[in-house]
């Protein structure tokens, strides 16, 4: 069974600085990755896909990298709009299938 | 403009059904994949149902028999029934469309909707 693991689970930033957050699968998923954002009372929010692409409207500050089994997502200058949970999520035919991390809360420090 | 809007929540006893629906705008639901997801309060998103454009359904472990995913044509329309309901499947549920050309089986969600809160308690 696949199993997406995200770390940190709480990362304290300040704003304009960097985050880099991590997720890693079981197994491979190639580039079957993508990250999204979810604030309080909303819903997820596509940022990247493909590990590496952004989703249109996606600013610039927000990048992702990796295959295989490990991915970062980078967010070069938090924003106040940034602080929010973010999940990784594969999407190869693992089951189950298009399963999430347990998310990464990112708050102000 | 891509709009999804789910219906149908609401509180039911243990061992009830509900059907949630969710109208779609600014595209054709029978065109593309669609997916239903939900978040337990204060936890993360599981996928429950996914119905490929080519027709083939998914559902996770927990709900096979319980659960069916379908679409309305007519109303532009994915729906989800759900019988048997258990306290477990208290959630947030959301419909979403992905980011699939057609027959793909591999794709991320480019849009979700706000979610419906569905409570099963006694």
């Amino acid at each position: 069974e696949m199993v997406m693991t995200q770390s940190p689970a709480t990362l304290s930033v300040s704003p304009g600085e960097r985050a880099t957050l991590s997720c890693r699968a079981s197994q491979s998923v190639s580039i079957n990755l993508a990250w999204y954002q979810q604030k309080p009372g909303q819903a997820p929010r596509l940022l990247i896909y493909d590990a590496s692409t952004r989703a249109t409207g996606i600013p610039a500050r927000f990048s992702g990298t990796g295959s295989g089994t490990e991915f970062t997502l980078t967010i070069s200058s938090l924003q106040s709009e940034d602080f929010a949970v973010y999940y990784c999520q594969q999407y190869n035919i693992w089951p189950p299938r298009f399963t999430f991390g347990q998310g990464t809360k990112l708050e102000i420090k | 403009e891509v709009q999804l809007v789910e219906t149908g929540g609401g509180l039911i006893q243990p061992g009830g059904s509900l059907r949630l629906s969710c109208a779609a705008s600014g595209f054709t639901v029978s065109s593309n994949s669609m997916s239903w997801f939900r978040q337990a309060p204060g936890k993360g998103l599981e996928c429950v149902s996914v119905l490929y454009s080519g027709d083939d359904t998914y559902y996770t472990d927990s709900v096979k028999g319980r659960i069916t995913i379908s679409r309305d044509n007519s109303k532009n329309t994915l729906n989800l029934q759900m019988n048997s309901l258990r306290p477990e499947d208290t959630a947030v549920y959301y419909c979403a469309r992905g980011l699939a050309a057609p027959g793909m089986m591999v794709f991320p969600f480019d849009h979700w909707g706000q979610g419906t809160l569905v409570t099963v308690s006694s």
